[in-house]
């Protein structure tokens, strides 16, 4: 397997809401990435969990709150968000510190704040 | 502050012709670039790691060079073909072996056939 999946692939919520995005992976892979993207712009890191440690947190608000309940998964728990918090969202994995093969993404959560 | 720039201009260039972009960055000392090509509401999917040295790499038809004294990346599409069609982001590592993979704004291409 050698796929990033991520769910749901849609998700559209009210600023009261609370809901999760998912992401799973089966590579072995012992880093995984939280990054957000807006249209015509690069990916922006969020949260980097190394070995299910959170070791980076790029200052991101509290209403977004990551979450790696085992190697294989990393969640990201919303609550109370905003409109300019649509984007999509990706999730991605590599080896930790072993970079030849790069970072592997999931097609994304395409989220949408009303 | 750090920068990593990529031509906002779209590249539109003729089937069977060579693609070239640029990826030029400020202020880092990356110890490694990644090239990642990315269709619409797709995430990226890794191409090629350069680390920094590397004066260039390929891969099928794609090759890479870094220049670590111009801090310059360029990526070459040889025999461009209409699938290649999407945008090409380079990537670099912000802070020296450190999981914290920072993105430019990418380069669309488009193959005209």
């Amino acid at each position: 397997d050698t796929e990033v999946t991520q769910t749901p692939k849609h998700l559209v919520m009210g600023m009261t809401n609370k809901k999760s995005l998912k992401c799973e992976q089966h590579m072995g892979h012992r880093a995984m990435y939280w990054y957000k993207q807006k249209a015509k712009k690069p990916p922006e890191l969020m949260f980097v969990y190394s070995y299910e440690k959170l070791s980076i947190n790029e200052s991101v608000p509290s209403r977004f709150s990551p979450e790696c309940p085992n190697s294989s998964l990393l969640n990201l728990h919303l609550h109370a968000l905003q409109p300019e918090d649509s984007a999509l969202y990706l999730c991605a994995s590599s080896q930790d510190r072993q970079v030849e093969g790069g970072y592997t993404f999931g097609s994304g959560t395409r989220l949408t704040v009303v | 502050s750090q920068k990593i720039e990529q031509n906002s201009e779209a590249l539109n260039i003729q089937e069977g012709k060579t693609a070239t972009l640029t990826c030029n960055y400020t202020n880092y000392s990356p110890a490694y670039l990644q090239w990642y090509r990315q269709d619409p509401g797709r995430g990226p999917v890794f191409l090629l790691l350069i680390r920094e040295n590397e004066k260039e790499k390929r891969k099928e038809r794609l090759k890479v060079t870094f220049d670590t004294t111009l801090k310059q990346s360029l990526f070459h599409i040889t025999a461009s073909q209409p699938a290649d069609s999407a945008t090409y982001l380079c990537a670099l590592d912000v802070f020296y072996g450190n999981n914290r993979l920072a993105f430019g704004k990418g380069n669309q291409v488009v193959v005209i056939p």
